[in-house]
């Protein structure tokens, strides 16, 4: 499965919108793009997926570029529950080998 | 949506103690389950893949020996740390995923050991 960078931390406003970035310049033409948080003492938590189409759901959306070498997750309204480490993997759909890399420490400011 | 239990919550106990932790799938059925483990200011790494009615694969560097899964149902998979040292101490955590209804992996709570 394809490596993932991301910032190591971000600060963000209360009530403005967080943009988490994430470079996989090396991802197959059949792998996914996940992303999960994990909240201070707490399991990974589901945030969304996509392949190579913009996807929203009632968390986050995702904006994955044309060339799929890099995407970003946007919380539109972020609230001091969002702080949390935002991981960003790459896998192949059918491979469910979650690969957690040292993620992003976002941190909500009120 | 997918949930995933693990139970106990937490645990402390004395060095020597094996110690059972439980990953129940709620309302689907499993037929892979993963372990990982995580120690402070670490990411997660993953320990084995348990395979319901299989022996579980385990990841490199971790000794199955000391780390005995069992998934004897599609809903259930244990982790058991056999004769627990301090160095254990850590959090464990489960997830599984519905390959039924495609659903993504979703994680348990995780159970935070601490051995004395």
């Amino acid at each position: 499965d394809a490596k993932t960078t991301q910032p190591p931390s971000m600060d963000c406003a209360e009530g403005r919108a967080a943009n988490l970035p994430c470079n996989h310049s090396t991802i197959s033409g059949n792998e996914y793009v996940y992303w999960y948080r994990q909240i201070h003492s707490q399991g990974p938590q589901y945030i969304i997926h996509g392949l190579k189409n913009n996807e929203t759901n009632e968390m986050a959306s995702l904006i994955i570029t044309e060339d799929r070498k890099s995407s970003t997750l946007i919380l539109p309204h972020a609230t001091l529950r969002d702080t949390a480490v935002y991981y960003c993997i790459v896998l192949n759909f059918g491979n469910e080998k979650l690969t957690f890399g040292t993620g992003t420490r976002l941190t909500i400011i009120p | 949506g997918a949930v995933v239990s693990q139970h106990p919550s937490r645990v402390i106990c004395k060095s020597g103690t094996s110690v059972k932790i439980e990953c129940r799938s709620l309302d689907f059925q499993a037929t892979t389950m993963f372990w990982y483990r995580q120690f402070p200011k670490q990411s997660l790494m993953l320990m084995a893949t348990s395979n319901e009615g299989s022996k579980a694969t385990y990841e490199q560097g971790v000794e199955k020996d000391k780390f005995l899964i069992n998934h004897a149902s599609l809903t259930l998979s244990t982790l058991t740390v056999t004769s627990a040292h301090p160095e254990d101490s850590s959090f464990y955590i489960c997830s599984a995923s519905d390959r039924v209804s495609n659903q993504p992996q979703h994680f348990g709570d995780g159970t935070r050991l601490s051995i004395l």
